[in-house]
């Protein structure tokens, strides 16, 4: 089974730019996540899709990142226009339902850099 | 509001050693689980173990294995025999409902030869 994949795994950005993340989930999962993890802390949910539909973008912020998933595969997240504290690990999670009983399925993650 | 708390910033041991991480949560739900998540330098995110807060007995994985002690709302991951590839970063993990997984700030736990 392949896993979550993720492009890029770096980028470096200077700050005021625009940076975007692509996330392709295990064939079949329904429930596609997006984690930022800031250096030396736990991953924190941005947002959270049930197939194209959002259920959880509460902690998205939402002047400056925006979050898709057309047909309800893929998933792009954009930071526009990036500030120096977006500098973390992004990571795509999906999983088969959207219970957590299931554990999710992690990417290796984009690292981000801001200067 | 659901808190997860890793109170091991960083753990070292010798190899074939036995190691404890603490995590402590809390949530006013009844039904929940609890996850362990290991992240090496590659950086992906890999279960190590679950545990369902509805069942009394300790879930156990091979070397890994925890103790749950609902009441005190406290789930610590203990590793036997500790190998080089232990070496991680450790997360502990609540998830409840169809709402998303809380993760603990992290245990770094370094392996020594």
């Amino acid at each position: 089974e392949a896993g979550v994949a993720q492009s890029p795994r770096y980028k470096i950005i200077e700050k005021r730019q625009s940076v975007a993340f692509w996330c392709n989930p295990i064939s079949g999962h329904a429930t596609l996540y997006w984690y930022q993890q800031i250096l030396g802390q736990g991953p924190k949910l941005l947002i959270q899709f049930q197939n194209n539909g959002v259920v959880d973008d509460s902690q998205l912020p939402k002047d400056r990142f925006s979050a898709e998933r057309l047909k309800g595969v893929d998933s792009t997240l954009k930071i526009q226009p990036a500030k120096l504290e977006d500098s973390a690990v992004y990571l795509c999670a999906s999983s088969i339902e959207v219970s957590p009983y299931y554990g999710y399925t992690f990417g290796s993650g984009t690292r981000l850099t801001v200067v | 509001a659901q808190t997860v708390t890793q109170s091991q910033p960083e753990m070292s041991v010798q190899e074939a050693e036995t190691v404890t991480l603490s995590c402590t949560y809390d949530t006013s739900e009844n039904n929940y689980y609890l996850f362990w998540y290991k992240q090496p330098p590659s950086r992906q995110m890999i279960l190590v173990i679950r545990q369902e807060a509805y069942k009394q007995q300790n879930a156990t994985e091979n070397r890994f294995s925890v103790n749950f002690q609902k009441a005190a709302k406290s789930f610590s991951l203990k590793i036997s025999d500790s190998q080089l590839g232990d070496t991680a970063m450790y997360f502990c993990a609540l998830g409840q409902g169809a709402q998303k997984l809380v993760f603990g700030q992290g245990t770094r736990l370094t392996i020594n030869p």
